[in-house]
């Protein structure tokens, strides 16, 4: 079974640049996530998709970061204008289930540098 | 809010030791609790979990238990190998939307 795909892996832009990010979740997952995880920190959720409809999106810069997920399946990530600190590595994971009981599984992630 | 506050590394072990990496959690609701992992490079991969009181989750010879009274879960392993060198994050899910909620991490290094 494939897992969750992200690209791309490794991103530098200038800040103020727009950057968007990819991902594919594992064939079936209803759920998916947009995590944050900054150097030396635990992840942490940005948006939550049920399908392509929003569940949580109450941690997501909205003046800058934008998602959606068409069809319920693929979803991006943007941000525009990017700013200093959004370095981070962005994790993408989906689930079957959105209960925390279930697993959720974890792309590679991508890693952004803004200079 | 909910929050997990799990012990601050870096932990450094010598192959074959004994190592624990202490888990706390917010009480509110009832939470399943989780341990992740993160080998360099990769991405994060579910170690195991626990979903009530009392329950032990254990996988690759890694334990731990859902202590209510103690809002703890810490992580376990008699014998660590070099192979387990990673970064271990423990989470809680719970609230309306069951979203997960990370400690910071503990980063491990064995050493041969």
């Amino acid at each position: 079974e494939a897992g969750v795909a992200q690209s791309p892996r490794y991103k530098i832009i200038e800040k103020r640049q727009s950057v968007a990010f990819w991902c594919n979740p594992i064939s079936g997952h209803a759920t998916l996530y947009w995590y944050q995880q900054i150097l030396g920190q635990g992840p942490k959720l940005l948006i939550q998709f049920q399908n392509n409809g929003v569940v949580d999106d109450s941690q997501l810069p909205k003046d800058r970061f934008s998602a959606e997920r068409l069809k319920g399946v693929d979803s991006t990530l943007k941000i525009q204008p990017a700013k200093l600190e959004d370095s981070a590595v962005y994790l993408c994971a989906s689930s079957l289930d959105p209960r925390g009981v279930n697993e959720q599984f974890f792309g590679p992630g991508t890693r952004l540098t803004v200079l | 809010g909910d929050s997990v506050t799990q012990m601050e590394g870096p932990v450094t072990l010598s192959e074959e030791a004994f190592l624990t990496i202490n888990c706390t959690y917010t009480a509110t609701g009832y939470p399943s609790l989780f341990w992740y992992v993160q080998y360099p490079g990769e991405g994060l991969q579910l170690l195991l979990k626990a979903t009530k009181a009392d329950d032990k989750g254990s996988n690759k010879g890694f334990e731990a238990t859902y202590r209510k009274e103690t809002t703890s879960f810490h992580l376990e392993k008699g014998s660590v190998q070099v192979s387990d060198s990673a970064v271990y994050f423990c989470a809680r899910g719970g609230g309306s939307n069951y979203k997960l909620t990370f400690g910071k991490g503990t980063l491990l290094t064995v050493n041969p």
